[in-house]
């Protein structure tokens, strides 16, 4: 079972303008999430991350809201910028045996245009 | 700092073949991972170590897989007989302990023929 969905494969989003891009889960034991981006032929790069904790993490132009309740989060880039397009993973961990490793989604293809 | 060094990476082998993947890790970082990434799809852990202990090998199928982590601090990913279904990206990972960030290497593409 796909414990960590991004439901949306691809994305495209005008230069300047805000991408949005969105992440769900189904474990309650999660209580930190990621998110990494990954060009091609590269590893995935650690972007941002947020504990359960809080709601809200910011760092530039990447915050990351999450919604505990709807088990629910995303990634706001803004302004975005055509050095943005790539594949951005959320992944997820937690407590308790089995949930410490990273659960990653399938990824979301996000393309910036001029 | 460097990052996490892989090598090769690109391997192209004919199938009951063997393969090895080489990776290592950031300097200081105690805790070494594998992930297989399949086209389309996130990373999914094969084996994870702690130093040189193997504290995580359920997803690694055990009759073709091996890996180890000698002197905990590079190490090798082996498949012996290769088949086709393991053409994949085999990715190393690194981290100063399970609760930190990951820091991932540039990857191995294997092609199974």
């Amino acid at each position: 079972d796909q414990q960590v969905k991004q439901n949306s494969p691809s994305l495209s989003v005008q230069e300047g303008r805000i991408s949005i891009l969105n992440c769900d889960y189904t474990n309650s034991m999660f209580d930190y999430f990621l998110w990494y981006k990954k060009y091609p032929a590269e590893g995935p790069t650690f972007l941002i991350s947020i504990s359960s904790i809080k709601d809200k993490n910011e760092d530039g132009r990447f915050t990351v809201f999450l919604n505990k309740s709807a088990k629910h989060l995303s990634l706001h880039i803004v302004p975005s910028q055509p050095g943005d397009s790539a594949v951005y993973f959320c992944a997820a961990s937690g407590r308790g045996f089995g949930n410490e490793k990273l659960t990653f989604g399938t990824g979301t293809r996000l393309t910036i245009i001029p | 700092e460097a990052g996490v060094v892989q090598s090769p990476r690109y391997k192209i082998i004919e199938k009951k073949q063997p393969v090895a993947f080489w990776c290592n890790p950031i300097s200081g970082h105690n805790t070494l991972y594998w992930y297989l990434q399949n086209l389309g799809q996130g990373p999914e852990l094969l084996i994870r170590y702690e130093n040189e202990e193997a504290v995580d090998d359920s997803q690694l199928p055990k009759d073709r897989f091996s890996a180890e982590r000698l002197k905990g601090v590079d190490s090798t990913l082996k498949i012996q007989p290769a088949e086709l279904g393991d053409s994949a990206v085999y990715l190393c990972a690194s981290s100063r302990d399970i609760k930190a960030v990951q820091y991932f290497g540039p990857g191995t593409r294997l092609t199974v023929t």
